[in-house]
Parts: structure tokens; C-alpha cells; sequence
């Protein structure tokens, strides 16, 4: 599979503790980024990476987020303290053309903080 | 906040029927894509329709561009009940990332 690939698929962690996801993209696409769906809502932009340079962040990104693309390939989503509200779906993607940004999804990590 | 918003935000078709999607959107935009995401599922890239075109179609989809109004539609024809799934609009605006809508949950029934 030469998808996006991420894991967990799902994650339930108890208030306070901290959690990791990790997200390969596609082989050879440099830009990646992170975003986070909740029930109902469309995904929302959390941080994008061209190669290993985070060069975006939302203001959803809380200090307690943060995230990494050390060589330029995978890339890690830590959460730290997790909340109950940080209970959602986060969505990895990849794309390799600056232009027409068509990115590519993975299947996404769900995370349930109780 | 989101870029765009869809309408309706959900229908409920016959298959062999046709469904009809509305975006509206706030900015200027180089292109506006269309996602589908089935339950629980990454979203999958359908279409994308540049900032000069007015229509664009692949298989049974049809995809139409008003950039004076600011708005898209989708239409898929000749629906399937594998067809069910939340249909996301999103529009680059300019930036490095996609800003999506609040999707349309379609239903295809049998």
C-alpha cells in the first residue's frame, strides 16, 4: 500500500495523559500536514510541513500539540495533558505539488480521552 | 473557521437519482476541490476545478465553478448506494493548506 499511512487507528487515553500519533506519507511527497475533524464538522487545519520545515500553524494548535517531521519523511502529532475535547479524529495528508494542492488523506487516528 | 459551507447539509435520494451539492465560499481562491469520506474514513480526493474554469466533469460527476457568486456545486448523476458518504468542498484561498466546509452527508438508498 503506497498510501498515507497513520497509526493508531484509534487511541483512548484517560484525561492528563499523553498521547502520540504517527503519520508516513506518501513516498516522496514533501509537504504534509495535520488536521482534525470532529463529529459533523469538516477537518480543520492544525500544521503543515514542506519537507522537514513546519512552516504553518493554527491558532488550534495549543501549546500542548506538537509536531515533528525530523527527516523530512514521517511525521509525529503529540498530545500532551489530552482533554476530553481533544476527543476527535486527526487526519494526516500528503502532497507533492505546490500548486493545486491535492492532498492525499490517510485513514485518520481517533482519539478518545476519558 | 472554515472556508466553505455546504448545502444541504444532508440528503436522502433514491438510487438512479441524481444529487445536487452546494458550496459557498468566502475568498478569492486558485482552485476549489471536491472530498468524499465515507464513516469513520479518510477523505478521498474527487475533483478539483481551477479558479478560470466554469465546469469540469469526471465519470459521473459534474462540477461547476461561479467564482462572481463565490460558489460550487457537485452533481452525481445516476446515484448508487456506494455513493452514501459526506461530500466536503474545500478551497485553497491562497494559503499553503485547504479550508473545508462543514460537508454534505448523502444518502443513497437502495
Amino acid at each position: 500500500d503506497t498510501g498515507v499511512s497513520q497509526n493508531p487507528r484509534h487511541k483512548i487515553t484517560k484525561r492528563g495523559q499523553n498521547v502520540t500519533f504517527r503519520c508516513d506519507p506518501i513516498s516522496e511527497h514533501n509537504r504534509l500536514y495535520w488536521y482534525r475533524q470532529t463529529l459533523g464538522q469538516g477537518p480543520e487545519f492544525l500544521t503543515y510541513f514542506q519537507n522537514e520545515a513546519q512552516l504553518e500553524k493554527s491558532r488550534l494548535l495549543s501549546d500542548r500539540f506538537s509536531a515533528e517531521r525530523p527527516k523530512g519523511s514521517f511525521s509525529t502529532l503529540e498530545i500532551q495533558r489530552t482533554e476530553q475535547g481533544d476527543s476527535a479524529m486527526y487526519l494526516c495528508a500528503s502532497s507533492p505539488d505546490l500548486i493545486e494542492n491535492t492532498i492525499y488523506f490517510g485513514e485518520g487516528s481517533w482519539l478518545t480521552v476519558v | 473557521s472554515q472556508q466553505g459551507e455546504e448545502d444541504p447539509q444532508a440528503l436522502s435520494i433514491q438510487e438512479g437519482e441524481n444529487a445536487t451539492m452546494n458550496c459557498s465560499y468566502k475568498t478569492s481562491i486558485n482552485n476549489l476541490q471536491w472530498y468524499r469520506q465515507n464513516s469513520g474514513r479518510g477523505l478521498v480526493h474527487l475533483i478539483l476545478i481551477r479558479s478560470n474554469e466554469r465546469e469540469k466533469h469526471s465519470g459521473r460527476l459534474r462540477v461547476t465553478l461561479d467564482t462572481s457568486k463565490k460558489s460550487s456545486s457537485l452533481l452525481i448523476t445516476a446515484s448508487r448506494a456506494a455513493d452514501t458518504a459526506s461530500y466536503f468542498c474545500a478551497t485553497d484561498a491562497g494559503a499553503n493548506n485547504l479550508f473545508f466546509g462543514t460537508g454534505t452527508r448523502l444518502t443513497v438508498i437502495p
